[in-house]
Order: C-alpha cells, then structure tokens, then sequence
C-alpha cells in the first residue's frame, strides 16, 4: 500500500459548479478525515468517519459540501455551487481507530481555485 | 475547544544550528499528539507521535518532547540542513481520538 491517495490534484472550476474530490485511504484505516487549508492556515477539521459511518462534521462544513463513504473504503467530498470562498487545499487523512498508538497519514491534497 | 498555538511563527536560520520549535495547546485532555512536516503546495508528512503516556519520541535528528499537565509540546531539530526548511505543524489529538485539532505551524528556513 503506498499511502493515502487523492484525485485530483488540482482542481479549477467557474463559480456556482459543483465539484467532487476523491480520497483513497490506507487499506486497514477504518477511519478517514477530511480538512481544509488555507494559505498560510493549518488545516482546520471538515469531517470524519468510522468505517461509512459520518460521526462528526465541523461548522466549517455548510450545506453546499456533502461527504460520503458509502462501503467503508474510499470517500468522496463534493462542494455544490462552488464560491470563490471555497478556494482552498483539501486534505484527506486516515487512521486506525481505537489504537493507543493511533496516527493520522495524510494525502497530498486537492487544490480547489474558484474563478 | 481546542487551541494551539506554535511560536515562532517563522525562524531563519543558518545551516548547522540546532533549533527549537515550540506548541502550546489549551486543553491538555489529549489522546496522543503528532508533528508533521509541510512542503509548500504539497501535503503532510507524518515526523514523529507521541503517545499519551509518553514524555518524548525520537527519530533520527528530531525529538519531540510532551508536557500534558502544562499543554506543552517542542521539537529538536539537531543539526539542521538546507533540506528541513518546509512549515512544522504541532496537532494534538483530541481525547477521543476522533480529530487532530493544528496551530498555524512554524515555517523554518535553513539558509546554506
């Protein structure tokens, strides 16, 4: 397995499309995070889920943006109606839960540039 | 609600130094705590974990110390060279070990 895996890399969309970002985790990771970065920010928490179960989204996380595992695997993050405040990195990380050595690897990151 | 805070915010440094990054964090009810390290535009590349139960964890030139009681985390960097200039990102997890929570990270240039 050679890590967590996002597509695409980079992302350019007009305002008002809707888009969809994909991440792979690490194969034996029953859990997956979702954040966002701005420039020169550290990431800040989106979601995350246990297996296909959603257990926690932020505030950052409106209505416009929807996540989903649906067989406990891959996720997806799609934004509907994009705006240029959407602007940003997007980070997929996983783990393996409940472990007392639990640690997140994440993804190279999607970057999103609403024009 | 969790804060953390990295001081500095940025270092410049020549080649050879050591140097010390600094984290404060404002809930010390945290599960285990990592740093990470950030190239521009890319993403983030796991350096070192330390468990709840520990006080330090070292990996090659890094070490990284933990103070749960006073919400205190640094890292050592010995003998530091060009290739470690990239931002350093402190990230407590939270005590239910369902989110790691960053501060804005330190950007460190090591200057040949």
């Amino acid at each position: 397995d050679t890590g967590v895996s996002q597509d695409p890399r980079h992302k350019i969309t007009k305002r008002g499309q809707n888009v969809t970002f994909r991440c792979d985790p690490i194969s034996e990771h029953n859990r997956l995070y979702w954040y966002r970065q701005t420039l020169g920010q550290g990431p800040e928490f989106l979601t995350y889920f246990q297996n296909e179960a959603q257990l926690e989204k932020s505030r950052l996380l409106s209505d416009r943006f929807s996540a989903e595992r649906p067989k406990g695997s891959f996720s997806t993050l799609e934004i509907q109606r994009t705006e240029q405040g959407d602007s940003a990195m997007y980070l997929c990380a996983s783990s393996f839960g409940g472990a007392v050595d639990t640690e997140a690897f994440f993804g190279q990151g999607t970057r999103l540039t609403v024009v | 609600k969790q804060e953390v805070t990295q001081i500095p915010a940025a270092l410049s440094v020549p080649e050879g130094e050591n140097l010390v990054l600094n984290c404060s964090f404002t809930d010390s009810a945290i599960y285990n705590l990592q740093w990470f390290r950030q190239d521009p535009g890319k993403g983030l590349t796991s350096l070192l974990l330390i468990q709840s139960s520990q006080r330090e964890q070292t990996s090659g030139r890094l070490n990284a110390s933990l103070d749960k009681s006073s919400g205190r985390s640094t890292l050592y960097i010995a003998a530091s060279q060009p290739g470690d200039s990239a931002t350093y990102l402190c990230a407590p997890w939270d005590s239910s070990a369902s989110k790691i929570i960053f501060g804005s990270g330190t950007r460190l240039s090591i200057r040949p």
